[in-house]
């Protein structure tokens, strides 16, 4: 079952726009990843935030999380066409489970 | 520092078959997860292993099972291959399990047929 739920499932911006994509999820967690997934590079490591930090950032990339809304969501700045691809958050629950769990991803197109 | 190999990397297979996809993770990452890749149902877990120790199974009927070496690579099997079981199978290392940033591989992609 789906852990964490990603909304919007597609989103197609212009390049140069910022991207939101947002994630929630059901039960408490250790930490949040999110990941992106193109056809040439496959499944990549963006940012781990953990259940007592709020806010992340790596390069353009803004991860915030609320845990008392049980969500998070990424943001891309001045996007790019190579940032077109599937963003996945993934969570791990507390109490000792080393079971990630990923939602089926939203889908960003940036148009040059 | 090497990335996550794993091997081979296409299969077609018969329906009622069996499979062995092998994964070789980073070298100094203990932990190996495995997950099922399917247009339907999104990436869904397989197993987890650390230091040759089953910690975690996903729900997954018992036809897949897994094992983890000595040397931390690991190998998935699926026995009596079903047509549902088409997928890309990926594997995913790190140092201690899912409290980590996951590197993966390429995947393997499976056909059913």
């Amino acid at each position: 079952s789906q852990q964490g739920e990603e909304d919007p499932q597609a989103l197609s911006i212009q390049e140069g726009e910022n991207a939101t994509m947002n994630c929630s999820y059901k039960t408490s967690i250790n930490n949040l990843q999110w990941y992106r997934q193109n056809s040439g590079r496959g499944l990549v490591h963006l940012i781990l935030i953990r259940s007592n930090e709020r806010e992340k950032h790596s390069g353009r990339l803004r991860v915030t999380l609320d845990t008392s809304k049980k969500s998070s969501s990424l943001l891309i700045t001045a996007s790019r066409a190579a940032d077109t691809a599937s963003y996945f958050c993934a969570t791990l629950p507390g109490a000792g489970s080393y079971q990630l769990t990923f939602g089926k991803g939203t889908k960003l197109s940036v148009i040059p | 520092k090497a990335g996550v190999t794993q091997t081979p990397r296409y299969l077609i297979k018969t329906r009622g078959q069996q499979v062995t996809l092998s994964c070789s993770p980073i070298s100094g990452h203990r932990s190996v997860s495995w997950y099922q890749q399917t247009p339907g149902q999104g990436l869904q877990f397989l197993f987890e292993y650390f230091s040759e120790t089953q910690r975690n199974k996903g729900n997954f009927p018992g036809r897949f099972s897994g094992r983890q070496f000595s040397n931390s690579r690991s190998e998935m099997n699926v026995s009596t291959l079903e047509l549902g079981d088409s997928a890309l199978y990926l594997c995913a290392s790190s140092l201690a399990g899912g409290i980590d940033e996951q590197y993966f591989g390429p995947g393997t992609r499976l056909t059913v047929t």
